[in-house]
């Protein structure tokens, strides 16, 4: 089944607060993570990714947090823009299941900015 | 823009047909992946091919194939098209075949089945 899952479907922000989007993963062999944007008609965008021997990574406007204890992932968006609106993955890697390296995702998070 | 050049952006085709969709990886990756996104079953790992091998599988199905060419660009081959095939069909591509390298994608093939 899934391995990587997403709390709520959709989020509705207000321009300029912060933008917090969760993701439980079940497999405890991830290693490395990633989180994707991806707008209407586009292919997934790379946003930030972070090693399992990490619990934090820094970028621009976003933070991604990884607690392995719970096995849980978070994206934080600092003041969150208009052009912030998108679905937004979680994806995991690992090479357990006969060590393929292709990314399994979950369902996604629809982000709306409210003006 | 990722770098990840897709073709064709749409195709429209019907049962029992083959149609290719092609993929040029961005400058300098070697490694090359096939996803598919579809409303019930999200974003699907398909294969990945790697200097020109194929490295991993993923749930691809017996009638899809893929390849990938001396100038690292790849082609996937869909045939005897079923209306359940209908999907967007992702191309990514990394620099190194590894689980801990970013994958970079394309905007992707609409292939609708009429």
């Amino acid at each position: 089944g899934e391995s990587v899952g997403l709390h709520l479907p959709t989020l509705s922000v207000q321009e300029g607060d912060n933008s917090i989007i969760n993701c439980a993963y079940s497999n405890s062999a991830s290693d490395y993570f990633i989180w994707y944007k991806q707008e209407s008609g586009k292919g997934p965008q790379f946003i930030i990714d972070i090693r399992s021997n990490m619990d934090k990574r820094q970028g621009q406007r976003v933070t991604v947090l990884l607690n392995k204890t719970v096995k849980h992932l978070s994206l934080q968006i600092a003041a969150t823009q208009p052009g912030d609106s998108a679905v937004y993955f979680c994806a995991e890697n690992s090479k357990s299941g006969g060590g393929a390296d292709g990314l399994t995702f979950g369902k996604g998070t629809h982000l709306i900015i409210q003006p | 823009d990722s770098g990840v050049t897709q073709t064709p952006k749409h195709l429209i085709t019907a049962t029992g047909q083959r149609v290719t969709l092609r993929c040029s990886p961005r400058s300098g990756d070697l490694s090359v992946y096939w996803y598919q996104q579809s409303l019930d079953q999200g974003l699907q790992f398909l294969i990945q091919y790697y200097n020109g091998e194929e490295r991993a599988k993923g749930n691809i199905l017996e009638r899809f194939s893929a390849q990938q060419f001396p100038d690292l660009h790849s082609e996937l081959n869909l045939s005897s098209l079923e209306l359940g095939d209908s999907a967007l069909y992702f191309c990514a591509s990394s620099v190194a075949p590894q689980s801990n390298q970013p994958q970079h994608f394309g905007d992707g093939t609409r292939l609708s089945i009429l």
